[in-house]
């Protein structure tokens, strides 16, 4: 069975300082991974997708994230936070067709 | 495009009366979703339709039904609302693995 683990509920930077969101997944199969950002009281939007292709995965403003399979982990990391990066953010996992799970969440906090 | 479209944004239900939450896409995708976000939990899927004419049950999906009236749209109807229904309703599509999400409906059930 798939699942995901994030491991901080609430994370605080200052901005300009680098962001570091931590994710761990548990799948079968060789999984498709995503991170998701949500503004408050918005939809979610996609920020990058892992889909078995280069394990360095870049996304929309700055955000990167690597796969890493012998550590089960697809962390998302920014080098420099912007007050606008503010929001919750979810690491997904996906290796069925039509099923995604979703992580709880992290709140980033970005203080000025 | 207007993307994922979602009605209402919000409302109020007292316990035991009916709802039908509106989705509409215009982005041609096959599959569609209906997902609820609660606080500390993420998304939970509450049904799926792969296809038009096709639906299937998710995680949660106890006191819900749902229609897929044609490829555009998809609804989710709560029959009798409970006070465990309150929550924020996400719909989604999906093309190549990527989810586009509306903008969600918020749902207060006393």
């Amino acid at each position: 069975a798939q699942s995901v683990t994030q491991l901080d509920s609430h994370v605080s930077v200052s901005e300009g300082t680098p962001v570091l969101l931590r994710c761990n997944y548990s799948s079968s199969y060789s999984p498709s991974l995503f991170w998701y950002v949500q503004h408050p009281n918005k939809g979610l939007q996609l920020l990058l997708k892992y889909t078995s292709a280069a394990t360095l995965v870049k996304g929309i403003n700055g955000f990167e994230a690597e796969f890493k399979k012998s550590e089960t982990s697809f962390h998302l990391t920014k080098p420099s936070a912007h007050m606008s990066d503010a929001a919750e953010y979810f690491c997904v996992v996906s290796d069925q067709p039509y099923k995604y799970i979703f992580g709880t969440g992290t709140r980033l906090k970005v203080l000025a | 495009n207007a993307g994922v479209t979602q009605t209402p944004k919000f409302q109020v239900l007292k316990t035991g009366q009916s709802m039908t939450l509106q989705c509409a896409q215009d982005m041609n995708h096959n599959s569609m979703y209906w997902y609820r976000q609660d606080p500390g939990m993420g998304l939970r899927l509450i049904y799926y339709s792969a296809s038009e004419g096709t639906t299937d049950k998710g995680e949660v999906p106890n006191g819900y039904n749902v229609s897929r009236l044609n490829k555009r749209e998809f609804s989710l109807r709560l029959e009798s609302a409970a006070p465990s229904q309150t929550s924020v309703y996400f719909c989604a599509s999906t093309l190549s693995y990527e989810q586009y999400f509306g903008p969600g409906t918020r749902l207060t059930v006393t």
